[in-house]
């Protein structure tokens, strides 16, 4: 019962490396969300995808692209990594569109520092 | 700016009390409301959501809405240390439904 998988769970970078951040869900969700969170703040929003073929920004895209690929497979890109980007990254998925929000299940999270 | 307020805590309770957690926000346009635990280095997971205003039960659990006072509570009875996590509101952004305004949670500590 894998439900949302990330990878990779850790990942150090050296400012201006590049680096893709894979998630899937197994669930046959229509809604895919990239979260960053950072000591002391909430969740923040990246990215979201209501369903496949669509993606939107969140609160804070600057720095990030994403490619919502098939209803299973939603990638938050990095292109040039800055120490600023140093955080805890969450992937999630949730059931319906067009219903408001439901639930959202989480990945396990990749824990990214940038030097 | 729309926000989500919660006490950082830690809140300490002992173990078999009841535990409050209490959450505000901003946004009069907010229509859903949610409580996560997130356990230390783990990802967070749904325990309730609530609509409408007043309190809804689940084992254990009760969240309560005010609307009106724009305000949002988590009431955990008979507290376990396995409860002892960081609890997460988050509330539906009133102008779109599919993003969340979250809150920095509160860190709450079980003593045995």
């Amino acid at each position: 019962n894998a439900g949302v998988t990330q990878t990779p769970k850790f990942q150090v970078l050296k400012t201006g490396q590049s680096m893709t951040l894979q998630c899937a869900q197994d669930m046959n969700h229509n809604s895919m969300y990239w979260y960053r969170q950072d000591p002391g703040m909430g969740l923040r929003l990246i990215y979201y995808s209501a369903s496949e073929g669509t993606t939107d920004k969140g609160e804070v895209p600057n720095g990030y692209n994403v490619s919502r690929l098939n209803k299973r497979e939603f990638s938050l890109r990095l292109e040039s990594a800055a120490p600023s980007q140093t955080s805890v990254y969450f992937c999630a998925s949730s059931p319906r569109e067009g219903e408001g929000y439901t639930e959202a299940f989480f990945g396990q999270g990749t824990r990214l520092t940038v030097v | 700016q729309k926000e989500v307020e919660q006490n950082s805590g830690p809140l300490s309770v002992p173990e078999g009390a009841i535990a409050s957690l209490n959450c505000t926000y901003s946004d009069r346009g907010s229509q859903s409301f949610f409580w996560y635990r997130q356990y230390s280095g783990k990802s967070p997971e749904l325990i309730m959501f609530i609509y409408s205003n007043g309190d809804k039960e689940d084992g254990r659990f009760t969240a309560q809405l005010n609307k009106a006072s724009q305000y949002v509570s988590l009431l955990i009875r008979d507290s376990q240390p396995s409860d002892s996590a960081t609890y997460l509101c988050a509330v539906t952004d009133g102008g779109s439904n599919y993003q969340l305004i979250w809150g920095a949670g509160t860190k709450l500590i079980i003593k045995p």
